[in-house]
């Protein structure tokens, strides 16, 4: 069973520097990974998505890195504000049989950016 | 943003109580899906549908059941609310281009408590 774990549960930095997300999954074998915010109160919006074919993928200060032979990705976030504060949560889609639709999420990182 | 709009938006119910949850779209999507998110455990899939009356369970399907009449309406329903169902519900959707490419579009949550 596809397990993704993303770590450090909550971090706090402040404002101006760069940082880093982690996400391990434990089976290589999916179609892609996608990173989302989520706001409080909200729902989910969808930031990055790498293919497996992929390595890499950027969005203004955003840039998502993927290694699937490792079950690693990162997602890098550059100048860091108080407007990036969220939970960002980590995403992969198994090549599976069964629930072949389904995403397998990480229990996210909730980022703090200090003014 | 995708159109997706949920309702209720909260909900406080009894135990041994009935409940069904709305889901609605405007993007003539194929794929919806409700999800429930608890601490800890990030969103886990509860059921699925690939279009009108067709519907799979997910990964935590106990207690719930799903219906799709029409392509823009998933309805989930607690059969028996029990404390244990207390969470919050997203629906999404997708369109599934190429499963490498697919990203899933949130709706904004619906917040059920179950006394």
């Amino acid at each position: 069973k596809q397990e993704v774990t993303q770590i450090p549960a909550a971090l706090s930095v402040p404002e101006g520097e760069n940082l880093v997300l982690n996400c391990s999954f434990t089976d290589s074998a999916i179609y892609n990974l996608q990173w989302f915010r989520q706001d409080p109160g909200k729902g989910l919006t969808s930031l990055l998505l790498i293919q497996s074919s992929q390595r890499e993928q950027t969005s203004g200060r955003l840039n998502a890195s993927l290694d699937k032979s490792s079950g690693r990705s990162t997602l890098y976030i550059a100048a860091s504000q108080p407007g990036d504060s969220a939970t960002y949560l980590c995403a992969v889609r198994p090549i599976s049989s069964g629930s072949a639709r389904q995403l397998t999420f990480g229990s996210g990182t909730q980022l703090t950016v200090l003014p | 943003d995708a159109g997706i709009t949920q309702s209720p938006r909260h909900k406080v119910t009894e135990t041994g109580t009935p409940v069904t949850l709305r889901c609605h779209q405007t993007e003539n999507h194929r794929y919806m899906y409700w999800y429930r998110q608890d601490p800890g455990h990030g969103l886990r899939l509860i059921h699925y549908s690939y279009g009108v009356k067709d519907t799979d369970k997910g990964e935590v399907s106990d207690g719930y059941s799903v219906s799709r009449s029409k392509t823009e309406d998933f309805l989930l329903t607690l059969e028996s609310a029990t404390s244990s169902q207390t969470s919050v519900y997203f629906c999404a959707i997708s369109h599934l281009p190429l499963a490498d490419q697919e990203t899933q579009y949130f709706g904004p949550g619906t917040r059920l408590l179950v006394l």
